[in-house]
């Protein structure tokens, strides 16, 4: 079963406008959230991440919004840049820490 | 500061036989975990070891192992590969829950 999804696969945003990614989970024991940006070649680099007590998490053009009763989080870029480019994978952590979940990935696509 | 370090790259490997790949941590991080991750989808967790006790397994089989060193670098072994062992294994390290991943050893299995 597929505990943490992200519906989807591609999104094409222009170049100074926002770029809105989404994710849901559904194991309700996860307490921490990740999302990471990936190029091809590398590994995963970590973004930025929000606990459960907090429903947003704001750093620089990145800012996370939790929704618990829905179990669905989202990740704005504000402005979008063609260096955002890459796939954009959340993830969730139980509270034990690490061992991570991750959905299946957005292919973002940012736009001159 | 040096971040997450694998070896080798790349390895080309047959069916049925055996791989050791190899990580290195962020300089102070006793945690390291292993994921695999295939074409099109994301990292699957497969173990986490911290100060050289296995903390958790994700659902692979006996077929994978690992461990960790009294450096807290780690290993983890495939025996008896299989065409679908090949993937990218992505290691990483972590103080806390923000796990940090190396670049990855791309394995083939042919």
């Amino acid at each position: 079963d597929q505990q943490v999804k992200q519906n989807s696969p591609s999104l094409s945003v222009q170049e100074g406008r926002i770029s809105i990614l989404n994710c849901d989970y559904t194991n309700s024991m996860f307490d921490y959230f990740l999302w990471y940006k990936k190029y091809p070649a590398e590994g995963p680099t970590f973004l930025i991440s929000i606990s459960s007590i907090k429903d947003k998490n704001e750093d620089g053009r990145f800012t996370v919004f939790l929704n618990k009763s829905a179990k669905h989080l989202s990740l704005h870029i504000v402005p979008s840049q063609p260096g955002d480019s890459a796939v954009y994978f959340c993830a969730a952590s139980p509270p034990s820490g690490s061992r991570l979940t991750f959905g299946e990935g957005t292919q973002l696509t940012v736009n001159p | 500061d040096a971040g997450v370090t694998q070896s080798p790259t790349h390895l080309i490997k047959t069916r049925g036989q055996q791989v050791t790949l190899r990580c290195s941590p962020i300089s102070g991080h006793k945690s390291v975990s292993w994921y695999q991750q295939v074409l099109g989808q994301g990292p699957q967790f497969i173990f986490q070891y911290y100060e050289k006790e296995e903390r958790g397994r994700g659902n692979f089989p006996d077929r994978f192992s690992a461990r960790q060193f009294p450096n807290y670098s780690s290993e983890l072994n495939v025996n008896a590969l299989l065409l679908g062992d090949s993937a990218l294994y992505l290691c990483a390290s972590s103080l806390w829950w923000n796990e940090f991943f190396g670049p990855g050893t791309r394995l083939t299995v042919l």
